[in-house]
Formats: C-alpha cells, sequence, structure tokens
C-alpha cells in the first residue's frame, strides 16, 4: 500500500480558510468512506479532527470540516487561528483490516 | 479519563529484539481493537499491525510481517509489540491507539515511546 498523497505544505493568514487534499485510489479513498484526519503538533501525539470523511468528533471546532469527491478526501480549516498551526494527516480505511495514512502537510499560519 | 501509556523503547543493535506495552486504563479495553503506528524521526505516521478485541485475529504492515508479533493481555488492559530482526528503517516513534468496534479511525493514542535501531 502506498501513501495517499497529500501537498508538502499550505499556508494561511488569520482569519482565512484553507484546504488540504489527500488523494489515494480506487482502492482505499475511493472505495470507503472512511477517511479521518489528525492534527499533530511538534513532539506530541496525533489528535483526531474527522472521522468518516466529514463527522467531527465531541470538543473539536466546527472551523473543521471534511468532504470527499472520487479519490481525493479533504480538510477545510477555516477562520485560521495561530493555534491551527500544526502537521495534519488523513488516514483512509484500505479493506482487510489494512489502514493507510496520508503523506502529511504542514499548515503555517503567517 | 483514557489513557494509554506506551513504554520498552530504547536503542538496540540491528538484528535484536524489543518488546513494546502499551498500558490501557479509563476505558474498558477488551472492548477495542488496537492498533500499532510508527513515527520515524521527521517523517509521517505509518500503520504498523492491529488486533481485534479478544486477541483472536491480527494484521500487520508488509514492512514487518513475520517480524513484529502484536498481542494483548486484556486482564491486565495490556497491548503489546514483540520485535525481532529489527532493521534501521524501524527507528521511530511507536504509538499505541485504539478503534472502537464498528468504528475506523483512531480515537485515542498514546504519547509514544521511541525505538532506535543502530550499532
Amino acid at each position: 500500500q502506498s501513501a495517499l498523497t497529500q501537498p508538502a505544505s499550505v499556508s494561511g493568514s488569520p482569519g482565512q480558510s484553507i484546504t488540504i487534499s489527500c488523494t489515494g485510489t480506487s482502492s482505499d479513498v475511493g472505495s470507503y468512506n472512511l477517511v479521518s484526519w489528525y492534527q499533530q503538533h511538534p513532539g506530541k501525539a496525533p489528535k483526531l479532527m474527522i472521522y468518516e470523511g466529514s463527522k467531527r468528533p465531541s470538543g473539536v471546532s466546527n472551523r473543521f470540516s471534511g468532504s470527499k469527491s472520487g479519490n481525493t478526501a479533504s480538510l477545510t480549516i477555516s477562520g485560521l487561528q495561530a493555534e491551527d498551526e500544526a502537521d495534519y494527516y488523513c488516514c483512509s480505511y484500505a479493506g482487510s483490516t489494512f489502514y493507510v495514512f496520508g503523506t502529511g502537510t504542514k499548515v503555517t499560519v503567517l | 479519563e483514557v489513557q494509554l501509556v506506551e513504554s520498552g523503547g530504547g536503542l538496540v543493535q540491528p538484528g535484536g529484539s524489543l518488546r513494546l506495552s502499551c498500558a490501557a486504563s479509563g476505558f474498558t479495553f477488551s472492548s477495542y481493537w488496537m492498533h500499532w503506528v510508527r513515527q520515524a524521526p521527521g517523517k509521517g505516521l505509518v500503520w504498523v499491525s492491529r488486533i481485534n478485541s479478544d486477541g483472536s485475529t491480527t494484521s500487520y504492515a508488509d514492512s514487518v510481517k513475520g517480524r513484529f508479533t502484536i498481542s494483548r493481555d486484556n486482564a491486565k488492559n495490556t497491548l503489546y509489540l514483540q520485535m525481532n530482526s529489527l532493521r534501521a528503517e524501524d527507528t521511530a516513534v511507536y504509538y499505541c491507539a485504539r478503534v472502537a468496534v464498528g468504528m475506523y479511525n483512531f480515537d485515542n493514542w498514546g504519547q509514544g515511546t521511541l525505538v532506535t535501531v543502530s550499532s
């Protein structure tokens, strides 16, 4: 299984919206509506932000939203804040109890 | 409060072995599937292995199949990863993470334990 493809970096000014893409194949992202997104600050464990493509866990800001079209999933952060600066990873179920993560995107708040 | 605490990492020579542990608390451990995910220094997350709630089935990434063994002791609320024939490319922070039955996302993670394979 190859890693899902994400842009290496995305940046935006406070208050702006940014979108991170996550491109897989018809065997993973395209086959299942089971993409999750994780936020990771330096030296910290990942934190679940979005699951099943567009659902937010309790406690996660509604500034975070997810979607999917074909083999590509997306995470949008609206009203960008300084605390959103972190690495973001997508992850897709790939069948037969296997999972594949994205390459990761560094979000910078200008 | 859900807690997952990994331990057992350290420095090991190529070809050596190490056993990682993940102590769980704050939830019904035996009701969750458990996974190991690793992250090489400065690199991305990579799924390694998973075990179902009663320990009867397991899965592994191709890169560790035949060398790593995942197991659990539900009486002790502990997850394990036995790592044999270690290689330099196994150097990483190893995280344990839980997945609720019927779900497909990692909703809680441990803080990770660093494994360094070097001579």
